[in-house]
């Protein structure tokens, strides 16, 4: 069982729609939780990260997390077609300098 | 300014070549790292330096794989002997000093080497 699971997709949505996505983790030392974005032959780029427990909200996008539950989500509200790219959770037991454990990501397509 | 770089962008070979893949980190990051992505999945943490030294290389798959950082900037990854099994995107990042001040350390991500083993 991988550390990290992310429901693979594709995911198509029309544009304007709330988008969810989650992924679910078995680590309880994880602290530090992420979301990415990565384009087509693209590096991955952060978009969020949330410390611990709760939400955080950051223009459209609102992260959260629930350590009880090892459940973590990415709303995306009013969605655009520049959206469509691929979201990788990720997670890390400490900032400083360690590894990042990511998920298989979901592939998401906002349909104008 | 200037993010990671990654050379080449896209390498293929044969069974059996070796090959050196090569990391611009951005200047002054102290820490560096290398992952691996293969098609539809996740990036998969390879190893990571701090400074010179490899700080934790538990992600490298066999000892066919290595990778230098001689002077604490620019790192090789070092792929010998390669094998089909080893096509995917070479992910390289980097992040700035360590810091007491609470926050998250962000690792910046190069666009990747695609490799290519026939």
């Amino acid at each position: 069982q991988k550390e990290v699971e992310q429901d693979p997709g594709p995911l198509s949505v029309p544009e304007g729609a709330i988008v969810s996505l989650n992924c679910t983790y078995s680590n309880s030392a994880f602290q530090y939780f992420m979301w990415y974005r990565q384009y087509s032959r693209k590096g991955p780029e952060l978009l969020m990260y949330t410390y611990s427990s709760g939400n955080k909200e950051d223009g459209r996008f609102t992260a959260q997390v629930d350590k009880s539950s090892k459940y973590i989500s990415l709303f995306i509200r009013d969605s655009q077609p520049s959206d469509s790219a691929t979201y990788l959770c990720a997670m890390e037991k400490e900032s400083s300098a360690s590894k990042i454990i990511f998920g298989s990501g979901t592939r998401l397509s906002i349909r104008p | 300014g200037a993010g990671v770089s990654q050379t080449p962008s896209n390498k293929v070979t044969e069974k059996g070549k070796y090959v050196e893949l090569r990391c611009d980190p951005i200047s002054g990051h102290t820490a560096l790292y290398w992952y691996r992505q293969s098609l539809g999945q996740g990036p998969e943490f390879l190893i990571y330096f701090q400074g010179t030294g490899a700080a934790d290389d538990s992600g490298l798959p066999n000892d066919r794989f290595f990778a230098v950082r001689p002077e604490g900037s620019v790192s090789t990854l070092k792929i010998q002997r390669t094998e089909r099994g080893d096509s995917a995107v070479y992910l390289c990042a980097s992040s700035p000093k360590l810091s007491s001040r609470r926050g998250y350390n962000e690792q910046f991500f190069g666009p990747g080497t695609r490799l290519t083993v026939l």
